[in-house]
């Protein structure tokens, strides 16, 4: 299996903060990289597919960039409907895996 | 636009068998553009993939989960179902059924149901 990590496990921002989390992969992913947004008690919402493209009506302070093992998170300035965890997801090969999420609350 | 549902017992016994099922609606599971899968999430704890499946009825599970899973379709109804046998208080989660379109990932989720497993 695909073993995804993800740095840091939480951190605290402030409104207007750029924030950026990493996501690791344990193999070759090439670009199958997929990150969710989730609120308590809500599903997971998609956010970005193939590493870097936006799914439909995400706004673009969103970005998500690499290839390969390593991958990138970037939020550019955060709004207060922001504050979720964050997981990234592997689907380049089965098992499907997920990373353990990133935590962002307020500062 | 299309909507998944999932729906299901809140509550299965140790030992016994979970069903689920998700209703898809706005759309048709048999396209052969998607796939259909399950991910669950315990309590307080992060997400992990069950399985998918193709209208076809192609399937792919967790190797983790394979041996208690089965994921099937019916096209008449527009619906696919999850059954999860010998579980477990280690199978309590919410329960989520969602779209992946290849390449694109899974970007249509439903709700979520929460499954308890508790005599």
């Amino acid at each position: 299996d695909i073993e995804m990590t993800q740095s840091p496990s939480s951190l605290s921002a402030s409104v207007g903060d750029r924030v950026t989390i990493t996501c690791r992969a344990s193999q070759d992913i090439t670009n199958y990289l997929a990150w969710f947004q989730q609120k308590p008690g809500k599903a997971p919402k998609p956010l970005i597919y193939a590493a870097s493209n936006l799914q439909s009506g995400v706004p673009s302070k969103f970005s998500g960039s690499g290839s390969g093992t390593d991958f990138t998170l970037t939020i550019s300035s955060l709004q207060p409907e922001d504050f979720a965890t964050y997981y990234c997801q592997q689907y380049n090969s089965y098992p499907f895996t997920f990373g353990p999420g990133t935590k962002v609350d307020i500062k | 636009q299309l909507q998944l549902q999932e729906s299901g017992p809140g509550l299965v016994k140790p030992s016994e068998t979970l069903s689920l099922t998700c209703t898809v609606s706005g759309g048709s599971i048999s396209s052969r553009s998607y796939y259909w899968g399950w991910i669950r999430q315990p309590p307080g704890k992060g997400l992990e993939w069950i399985g998918s499946m193709y209208y076809s009825g192609s399937t792919y599970y967790n190797p983790s989960l394979k041996s208690r899973v089965t994921i099937s379709v019916d096209t008449s109804k527009n619906q696919f179902s999850l059954k999860l046998s010998s579980v477990t208080a280690a199978d309590t989660a919410v329960y989520y059924c969602a779209r992946r379109i290849p390449y694109y990932a899974f970007d249509v989720w439903g709700q979520g149901t929460m499954v308890t497993v508790s005599s």
